[in-house]
């Protein structure tokens, strides 16, 4: 079966600092990533998503993720925070196309000024 | 594409009433899902639809929740009999395996969601 883990449920960065937020998976067959944002009482949005290739991916906002399959590992990046970053970041894995996503429980970015 | 759109936003029921949410998926999309988020947790699967066909149920998805998507276009989640551990929020997401023009769209788009609780 397959998970994710993210480590640390809470985040907190200065405005203009490096943004780290951690993403291990657990799968049997080559996985494809994901990175959602959630904003208060809104649904997900894709940040960036891994499905084949190019390990490093780029997102929105400044994004992105690293895909290294010798740590299992799926982390996301962003060189200067900003105020707008702040919101709930969940990582997830599927085992390919169209198939339901397995989430982590989120990670809770807080960027004060 | 408009977005998925998710009605009501918010319901409050009394446990053991029967609760009915919607889901429109962005047009031409013909893969939808459901997922449940509690409070400090990420979203969890529930089931999932290929056109009007029900691909997918989780085991969180008992007997007295049902979903539907009849014409392959919106569906509805029906929750029998609500109890308080019903209190969540219930997702709705669409994507495209292959469109008339051959488009795909793997990436699942999210509907803002609809809170219940239940009291």
């Amino acid at each position: 079966a397959q998970s994710v883990t993210q480590l640390g449920s809470h985040v907190s960065v200065s405005e203009g600092a490096l943004v780290l937020l951690r993403c291990n998976y657990s799968s049997s067959v080559p996985p494809y990533l994901f990175w959602y944002v959630q904003y208060p009482n809104q649904g997900l949005q894709l940040l960036l998503k891994y499905t084949t290739g190019a390990t490093l991916v780029k997102g929105i906002n400044g994004f992105e993720a690293e895909f290294k399959k010798s740590e299992t590992s799926f982390h996301l990046t962003k060189p200067s925070a900003h105020m707008s970053d702040a919101a709930e970041y969940f990582c997830a894995v599927s085992e390919g196309g169209f198939q339901k996503l397995v989430f982590g429980t989120g990670t809770r970015l807080l960027v004060s000024p | 594409d408009t977005g998925v759109s998710q009605d009501p936003r918010h319901k409050i029921t009394k446990r053991g009433q029967n609760v009915t949410f919607r889901c429109d998926p962005i047009s031409e999309h013909n893969r939808l899902y459901w997922y449940r988020q509690t409070l400090g947790q990420g979203p969890e699967f529930l089931t999932y639809f290929q056109n009007e066909a029900q691909l997918e149920k989780s085991r969180l998805l008992s007997d007295r929740f049902s979903a539907e998507r009849p014409k392959g276009s919106f569906s509805t989640l029906e929750i029998q009999r609500t109890e308080q551990g019903d209190s969540a929020m219930y997702l709705c997401a669409s994507s495209l395996s292959r469109g008339e023009s051959g488009r795909v769209t793997d990436t699942q788009y999210f509907g803002p969601g609809t809170r219940l609780t239940v009291l």
